[in-house]
């Protein structure tokens, strides 16, 4: 299968812990997102790389989050000290574009529940 | 059928029915519109885009509509399939702030 992947599937911590999620873009894909979705909403935009470089991140995004694509291919999303709130669906996407944002190929997410 | 977005989230409908799922769009400014289809436990799946100087695109079995005017986003699905039982989505994307938003979704539901 060569979509993206996303790991783990599923993730559930207390809170205050911290937390690391991992998505593989499809190969050769230049622009990587993060999302995070909750029940019955659609998906929020968190960030996005282009290569390795970090463009740009939404306010959703507080300093407990930092999300990293060191080498331009897997991109790591962690978040600290979590809370409750944060329990959602967090979705990595994939594009080959060099501008604008057309069709991007989502993974399944990685489910966090904050205890 | 025929659901109102944000206003009637579930939309029911029997099989070989044509469906209709509407989106109001928030930003007169959004460049570029796309559908997404989201089944349980996986990443929203693309169906179908459309960019802001057009009005009617058309796929398999899908045809996307754009009223500017309202700011009104339509998805038609002709023949409705059990297979098309899923949360669809309509994001709207203004390229200038590389700004990609989601409505929250309509749920529909086939029935046999």
């Amino acid at each position: 299968d060569t979509g993206v992947s996303q790991n783990p599937r599923h993730k559930i911590t207390k809170r205050g812990q911290n937390v690391t999620f991992r998505c593989d873009p499809i190969s050769e894909h230049n622009r990587l997102y993060w999302y995070r979705q909750t029940l019955g909403q659609g998906p929020e935009f968190l960030t996005y790389f282009q290569n390795e470089a970090q463009l740009e991140k939404s306010r959703l995004l507080s300093d407990r989050f930092s999300a990293e694509r060191p080498k331009g291919s897997f991109s790591t999303l962690e978040i600290q000290r979590t809370e409750q709130g944060d329990s959602a669906m967090y979705l990595c996407a994939s594009s080959l574009t060099t501008s604008g944002w057309y069709e991007q190929f989502f993974g399944p997410g990685t489910r966090l529940t904050v205890l | 059928g025929e659901s109102v977005g944000l206003h009637l989230p579930t939309l029911s409908v029997q099989e070989g029915d044509n469906s209709i799922i509407n989106c109001a769009y928030s930003n007169s400014a959004s460049d570029y519109f796309i559908w997404y289809k989201q089944e349980s436990g996986k990443g929203p799946q693309f169906i179908i885009d459309i960019r802001s100087n057009m009005d009617k695109r058309q796929g398999q079995r899908v045809t996307v509509l754009l009223n500017k005017t309202v700011k009104h986003l339509s998805l038609q699905i002709a023949a409705t399939q059990p297979g098309d039982s899923a949360v669809y989505f309509c994001a709207e994307i203004v390229y200038n702030n590389n700004d990609m938003r989601f409505g929250a979704g309509t749920r529909l539901t086939v029935k046999p």
